[in-house]
């Protein structure tokens, strides 16, 4: 069964602290995987895509991996603002048509407090 | 900002009334999406269009419908509203290349029968 697993289910940091979020998910045939953030109130937002062949990638102060051979994905938050609080949902998409059925994990829920 | 627009953002109604969630968006996309958002829980496909003319269902079964007569344009109607579709419905666009392509979503209307 095609799952997508994100832990913690919440995680409380301080400000300027670093955190990881990870993903887990068994989506076969794996197209890529992407990482949303949704503030309260608002729609998701994507920050990052990472496909089969990257391990690593950057956006600013967010900074995604991927193991491709673990079915695992980490989303790295260096240096953590008060706006960084929201919730981080991992979305996996296979590639078993041309759908591109999408996996949504059930999203860790960051606060920054000051 | 969103360039995918969603109202009203709040609605609160009795049980029995027809209710219709629009959705509009300006990109030109050809996909849209509707999907169902419960705290804590991961977001689910309940309707989707490849173009005008063009809706199927998606994996949670729905009592609700849609229509695509035009591109910008994918309502989502109700007929007769229950407590049990008190919920977040998020509508979401992307253009047709592919799983590739990011969701943009609008902010969503969150929506609770009485």
């Amino acid at each position: 069964k095609n799952q997508v697993e994100q832990s913690p289910q919440s995680l409380i940091i301080l400000e300027g602290k670093n955190c990881t979020l990870q993903c887990n998910y068994t989506v076969s045939p794996f197209s890529n995987l992407r990482w949303y953030k949704q503030d309260t109130g608002r729609g998701p937002v994507s920050l990052t895509i990472m496909t089969f062949s990257e391990n690593t990638k950057s956006n600013g102060r967010y900074t995604a991996t991927l193991d491709a051979d673990t079915k695992q994905s980490s989303l790295h938050i260096t240096a953590s603002q008060l706006s960084d609080s929201a919730s981080y949902i991992c979305v996996v998409s296979d590639r078993g048509s041309t759908l591109g059925r999408l996996y949504f994990g059930r999203g860790t829920q960051l606060t920054v407090w000051p | 900002e969103a360039d995918i627009y969603q109202t009203p953002r709040y609605l609160v109604i009795g049980t029995g009334k027809k209710i219709t969630l629009e959705c509009s968006q300006t990109m030109g996309h050809d996909k849209m999406y509707w999907y169902q958002q419960d705290p804590g829980m991961e977001l689910h496909l309940i309707h989707y269009s490849y173009g005008v003319n063009s809706t199927e269902k998606g994996d949670l079964s729905s009592e609700s419908t849609v229509s695509r007569i035009r591109t910008e344009h994918f309502p989502l109607t109700l007929e007769s509203a229950r407590p049990s579709h008190t919920s977040q419905y998020l509508c979401a666009s992307s253009e047709p290349t592919g799983s590739s392509s990011p969701l943009h979503f609008g902010n969503g209307t969150r929506l609770t029968v009485t």
